[in-house]
Formats: C-alpha cells, structure tokens, sequence
C-alpha cells in the first residue's frame, strides 16, 4: 500500500533553515511528481510547489521561490524540502503529497514546524 | 491571484443532505477536487475531478461543477462526517485551496 512517511516535528529560531523529509514507499517512485503542502493552525492548505522525481526538476509557488528548494534521492525514495529565513509565519504542518489527476490522493502525516 | 471562496460553516442534522459550495471565478471551467480533514489528521481526498469518487470512500459524497460555483454534497449524512472541508483547483500550474468549511451533524 502506498506511504508516505515524514520526519519528525521541528521547533527552529526566526531566521534559521529546516529541512524535511517524505520517504515513499509501495508504489513507483519515478512514477509520479511530489508536491509539498502546508497548513497553517486553522486555515486552508497552501500548495508549495513540486518535484519531478526522474529529471529532479521543481516547480515552486511564487510565493515561496528563493526560499524553497525541494531535491530527492531515488537510491531511497526519499523526497526533501528545505525552506529557508524562517519566521514565525511559517508555523504550520508540512505535509507531501501525492497526484492522482486533479487531486492529491495520498498524503503523509505531515510534520510540525513551529518557529520560535 | 485566483481565490475560492467556502461558507465558513454548516450545519446538519443526521440523515440529512450536507451541501458545501465553493465559489470561484469561472471555475466550471476548472477541475475541482474535495478533502475531507479530521482534528489531527491530514487532507483526505472524497471528490476527484468534480464527480470522481475515490476508492473506498462512500457513495453518499458526491461533487458537480458548474458555473462560478463547484458543489460537494453528502446525502443521509452521519455523526462522523462532521470534519473541514476544503475545495481545490488549479490555475497557472498552482494548485489553490479554499479557507474550509466546518461540517457540524447535530
């Protein structure tokens, strides 16, 4: 079955770097983009951009580029992004999450960042 | 930028019709897709491609889309439907997430 497992929760300084993890399992890994959500405490998801897992090329929300870089390492189906110049907006769970058509039908149980 | 626009909130008493709607600007010409979320949970997906039901989750959920406004609806609702629910669509390669809407079964 498919999963997506992710690192741990982080607590980091205003200005500092966080890098997190999304190891993919039980489907193929070159098979489908990864994309990274986040969400904020009580608001709507915030799509953050995506990884081609083959050419390792990303696509980044506006907002988020210069700041965002998502990379991944087929030798362990393992997909990272790393944000940083942390402030205490970014505050959120992070979550990675997979494509099916128009939508995103799995995701992983998503990683507490709190910046403070 | 492109923004959807949910109900913050709505209400139903069990065994009766939910309607959730999300308003966009010509978004009958967009696909829409529908996440159900649970306290402490992550997004889990109901309604694919306006109407697609994923496996396993129950026929009472259905979507259309039409217009400006894409419509998830959940006949003979239950106690644990009660959840966020958040549309989404795509525009300039950028997926876009409504704010949500809190489904109360009482």
């Amino acid at each position: 079955q498919v999963q997506l497992l992710q690192s741990g929760a982080e607590v980091k300084k205003p200005g500092a770097s966080v890098k997190i993890s999304c190891q993919a399992s039980g489907y193929a890994f070159s098979g489908y983009y990864m994309h990274w959500v986040r969400q904020a405490p009580g608001q709507g998801p915030e799509w953050m951009g995506r990884i081609n897992p083959g050419s390792g090329g990303s696509t980044y929300a506006l907002k988020f580029q210069g700041r965002v870089t998502m990379t991944r390492d087929a030798s362990t189906s393992t997909f990272y992004m790393e944000m940083s110049g942390l402030t205490s907006e970014d505050t959120a769970m992070y979550y990675c999450a997979r494509p099916r058509n128009s939508g995103f039908d799995f995701w992983g149980q998503g990683t507490l960042v709190r910046v403070s | 930028s492109y923004e959807l626009t949910q109900p913050p909130s709505v209400s139903v008493s069990p065994g009766q019709t939910a309607i959730i709607t999300c308003s966009g600007d010509q978004l009958g010409n967009k696909y829409s897709c529908w996440y159900q979320q649970k306290p402490g949970q992550s997004p889990l997906l109901v309604i694919n491609q306006d109407t697609e039901r994923p496996s396993g989750i129950p026929e009472r959920f259905s979507g259309s889309n039409s217009g400006n406004t894409a419509t998830l609806t959940i006949s003979g609702t239950q106690t644990l439907d009660e959840a966020d629910y958040f549309c989404q669509t795509w525009d300039s390669n950028t997926a876009i997430f409504g704010g949500g809407t809190k489904l109360t079964v009482l």
